[in-house]
């Protein structure tokens, strides 16, 4: 069965300090991978996806990922953490086109000033 | 504005009382799905639909039942709600089961006493 991992459910950065979000998936086919943000009390926001055009996506508000196969990994990064980074932030996959996502655990980004 | 819009933002209700979580989308779009929320596990799918009078179960249906008789709604039932079923809830819809970029709505938060 296909699953989603995200390591760590907590992470905390300084402003303007990297950010690294780490997701690791298991799919017997090629997976859409997927980040999504929740900003407190809204819905999920699309940031990137992953549909095997480029292995290096990037997204909106400064942040990318990169598609490593080998690793079974997708993590997420932005160079420079902002206040307004703040959120919690989910990993998902879908395998081929069943049109189901699978999220990860999420995890809440601090950002302290 | 394109939107998916979730009625009633947060419900409080009792045990075995049936109530209904409405959702609707402008998009024209022919995939929607309800996913529940809870901490340290992510979002699960409780189920989808894939177009009109077309819904399947996804990973936790147990105690729910969805319709689809017009494209654009897709409202959540619970027939006789239990406090396990205390959760937040989305509802989101994507074009179609291939592209996946899902919008969602901005939760129902609700308490089951």
């Amino acid at each position: 069965a296909q699953s989603v991992t995200q390591l760590g459910s907590h992470v905390s950065v300084s402003e303007g300090a990297l950010v690294l979000l780490r997701c690791n998936y298991s799919s017997s086919v090629p997976p859409y991978l997927f980040w999504y943000v929740q900003y407190p009390n809204q819905g999920l926001q699309l940031l990137l996806k992953y549909t095997s055009a480029a292995t290096l996506v990037k997204g909106i508000n400064g942040f990318e990922a990169e598609f490593k196969k080998s690793e079974t990994s997708f993590h997420l990064t932005k160079p420079s953490a902002h206040m307004s980074d703040a959120a919690e932030y989910f990993c998902a996959v879908t395998p081929g086109n069943t049109g189901k996502l699978i999220f990860g655990q999420g995890t809440t980004l601090q950002v302290k000033p | 504005e394109a939107q998916v819009t979730q009625n009633p933002r947060y419900l409080i209700t009792v045990t075995g009382k049936k109530l209904t979580v409405t959702c609707s989308q402008n998009m024209n779009h022919e995939y929607m799905s309800w996913y529940r929320q809870d901490p340290g596990l992510g979002l699960r799918q409780i189920y989808y639909s894939m177009n009109v009078e077309v819904t399947d179960k996804g990973d936790v249906p147990e105690g729910y039942k969805v319709s689809r008789k017009e494209k654009r709604n897709f409202p959540l039932i619970l027939e006789s709600p239990s406090p396990n079923q205390t959760s937040l809830y989305f509802c989101a819809s994507s074009p179609d089961r291939v592209s996946t970029e899902a919008f969602f709505g901005q939760g129902t938060r609700l308490t089951v006493v």
